[in-house]
């Protein structure tokens, strides 16, 4: 069985600064793992993933992640948080399941808030 | 390249009307296809799949059904809604890979059941 933990269901920064978002995951297999990002009343657009490959990811609009498997871990992170990073984040892990097929588990996600 | 089209955007319905929501996909062939629904602070929950026309898989005991009648089409319908059915449904599509499945979101539907 595979599971997602989200560690803040809501971070505050302030535009300029750092960006982390915590994730921590359970998987009986080598995983893969996501990150997507939801704007209010929109769909999930895929931020990065993680398939087996190097560890640090780069995704788009500056967002990166590394697994670290000794820590079933798979922050997100960002050097400078801007305005437009105002979204809520899910982490997603995909894994075999018991019936042979790949399915995903989402976490509860973070809401990121940045001001101004 | 491929997309995912929903409609309607938003619907509102009174209880114990019936629900239909569609969701299309165009640029691939044969993909898996996911209803997902989102109620306000509890994540995503995967309400049904499909790996092919005429094949549903429901993860979770409800209200809804899906069918797929054409292979790039997938339909979510209720005969009688319930205050417990409004929320935020997406429609997904992946394709398989080695090792891994990526999914691609369409942009939702929000319903309100009054």
């Amino acid at each position: 069985a595979q599971s997602v933990t989200q560690l803040d269901s809501h971070v505050s920064v302030s535009e300029g600064t750092p960006v982390l978002l915590r994730c921590n995951y359970s998987s009986s297999y080598s995983p893969s793992l996501f990150w997507y990002v939801q704007h209010p009343n929109k769909g999930l657009q895929l931020l990065l993933k993680y398939t087996s490959a190097a560890t640090l990811v780069k995704g788009i609009n500056g967002f990166e992640a590394e697994f670290k498997k000794s820590e079933t871990s798979f922050h997100l992170t960002k050097p400078s948080a801007h305005m437009s990073d105002a979204a809520e984040y899910f982490c997603v892990v995909s894994d075999l399941s018991g019936a042979g097929s790949y399915q995903l588990t989402f976490g509860k996600g973070t809401k990121l808030s940045v001001i101004p | 390249s491929q997309t995912i089209h929903q409609w309607p955007a938003t619907l509102v319905q009174p209880v114990g009307s019936p629900l239909s929501l569609e969701c299309t996909v165009e640029g691939t062939s044969n993909p898996n296809l996911y209803w997902y629904r989102q109620a306000a602070g509890r994540g995503l929950q995967l309400l049904f799949y499909s790996v092919g026309i005429g094949q549903i898989s429901s993860e979770v005991p409800q209200n809804l059904s899906a069918s797929r009648p054409q292979d790039r089409q997938f339909i979510l319908s209720s005969k009688k809604l319930l205050l417990s059915d409004s929320g935020f449904y997406l429609c997904a599509w992946s394709v398989w890979t080695s090792d891994y499945n990526e999914q691609f979101f369409g942009p939702g539907t929000r319903l309100t059941v009054l």
